[in-house]
């Protein structure tokens, strides 16, 4: 069965400063996974993904995720944070089925 | 371009009523799905579908059906609220690639149930 676990429930940066939300996952396949941002009371928007091919992968808004199979990650940062970053952020793994395995969210917020 | 679109946005139910949550899309997508969303759990995946004339339950399907008579369209019924149910429901599409495809969402629709 596959999961994804994000290790910080809320992270709080300072606008300026870097962004770093954790996440690992667990796969029996050769995972996709992907980061999802929701902002207050909007649906959800593709943040980027990994499919096999460079590990390190870059998104929109300057964020960018590695994948480490050693260490079953997929981190999402991003060098200097801006206050239109404030939001949630989901990490989530597909296997080849389609369906998407959510994790709990990572509360965004950043302190002008 | 209007994507996924879901309709209504907000509703308040009785317990024991029953409703239809709507979503359409226009991108051909052949993979359709419902999520709730509730506080620290992410979204739970409630119903799916990989094309007209098929559906499949999620993880949390008690309470909820689902149909899917054409390409566009995808509606969530409760048959008998309960509180329980009370959540944000988003409805999502995409096209099927061995789940490397992006899922389309919409807007949510935060239902209450009293």
């Amino acid at each position: 069965a596959q999961s994804v676990t994000q290790l910080d429930s809320h992270v709080s940066v300072s606008e300026g400063t870097p962004v770093l939300l954790r996440c690992n996952y667990s796969s029996s396949y050769s995972p996709s996974l992907f980061w999802y941002v929701q902002h207050p009371n909007k649906g959800l928007q593709l943040l980027l993904k990994y499919t096999s091919a460079a590990t390190l992968v870059k998104g929109i808004n300057g964020f960018e995720a590695e994948f480490k199979k050693s260490e079953t990650s997929f981190h999402l940062t991003k060098p200097s944070a801006h206050m239109s970053d404030a939001a949630e952020y989901f990490c989530v793994v597909s296997d080849d089925t389609d369906k998407l395995i959510f994790g709990t969210g990572t509360r965004l917020q950043v302190f002008p | 371009n209007a994507g996924v679109t879901q309709t209504p946005k907000f509703q308040v139910l009785k317990t024991g009523q029953s409703m239809t949550l709507q979503c359409a899309q226009d991108m051909n997508h052949e993979y359709m799905s419902w999520y709730r969303q509730d506080p620290g759990m992410g979204l739970r995946l409630i119903h799916y579908s990989v094309g007209a004339g098929i559906t499949d339950q999620g993880e949390v399907p008690n309470g909820y059906n689902v149909s899917r008579s054409t390409t566009e369209d995808f509606p969530l019924r409760l048959l008998s609220a309960a509180p329980s149910q009370t959540s944000v429901y988003f409805c999502a599409s995409s096209s099927m690639d061995g789940g490397r495809a992006e899922a389309f969402f919409g807007q949510g629709t935060r239902l209450t149930v009293v």
